[in-house]
């Protein structure tokens, strides 16, 4: 069983598109982090959160403890915006989903 | 600016050489982490460090080895044991262990040929 479960797995989206990524969560956190890596690149970390809402730019993360979930919105899609989306939650240790791959056409 | 850095952040090897791959933090965390990613399969923990000096094993450290000698560094080395070295490695750190002030290094890509 994966403590940490996102979907979609895979997600294909219109430039301009409003885009949602979902994650669950099995086990306690402390937080939970919104990571994101480019086709043969590096991992760049988006947000960390403990509670609530977060907002950078056309990015929001939203978190809500009671029902261990977590959304990751990107608003006004770009091509650009084409990676994987990984989610990560601190726990006694990490735990990470296994990501949702991102596709902008333009 | 506080943060962790690996290097380098593309590292090419020959089949059967040691390798180590580098991760610093300038954040004064206690905990260290890595973590290996195959492709389309999700990340998995090699080895933690809690302390300076004291490391423990994860679920896939074969093949691997690992030194905590001072607070900031956490140096992975891939030995000619690991059967299948090549995939993208991520060092992250944390104050407390896996507590709510964590960080990632932007990882590397090792190839063997």
């Amino acid at each position: 069983k994966n403590e940490v479960e996102q979907s979609p797995q895979n997600l294909t989206a219109q430039e301009g598109e409003f885009i949602t990524i979902n994650c669950s969560y099995s086990v306690g956190i402390s937080a939970l982090h919104w990571l994101q890596q480019h086709p043969g690149g590096g991992i760049v970390s988006l947000f960390m959160l403990s509670s609530g809402k977060k907002k950078h730019g056309r990015l929001i993360a939203t978190i809500n403890i009671q029902e261990k979930h977590s959304s990751l919105h990107i608003t006004a899609s770009h091509p650009r915006d084409s990676a994987v989306y990984i989610c990560a939650v601190s726990g006694n240790q990490f735990y990470f989903g296994t990501g949702t791959s991102l596709t902008v056409i333009p | 600016d506080g943060g962790i850095t690996q290097s380098p952040k593309y590292l090419f090897r020959k089949e059967g050489q040691n390798v180590t791959l580098s991760c610093e933090q300038n954040l004064n965390h206690d905990a260290m982490y890595w973590y290996r990613q195959d492709p389309g399969q999700g990340l998995r923990l090699i080895y933690y460090s809690q302390i300076v000096n004291d490391f423990q094993k994860g679920d896939i450290a074969e093949g691997y080895s690992v030194s905590r000698e001072k607070k900031e560094s956490f140096p992975l080395t891939v030995t000619s044991a690991q059967k299948n070295p090549t995939a993208f490695y991520l060092c992250a750190s944390s104050i407390p262990p896996a507590g709510p002030e964590a960080f990632f290094g932007q990882g590397t890509r090792l190839t063997v040929v």
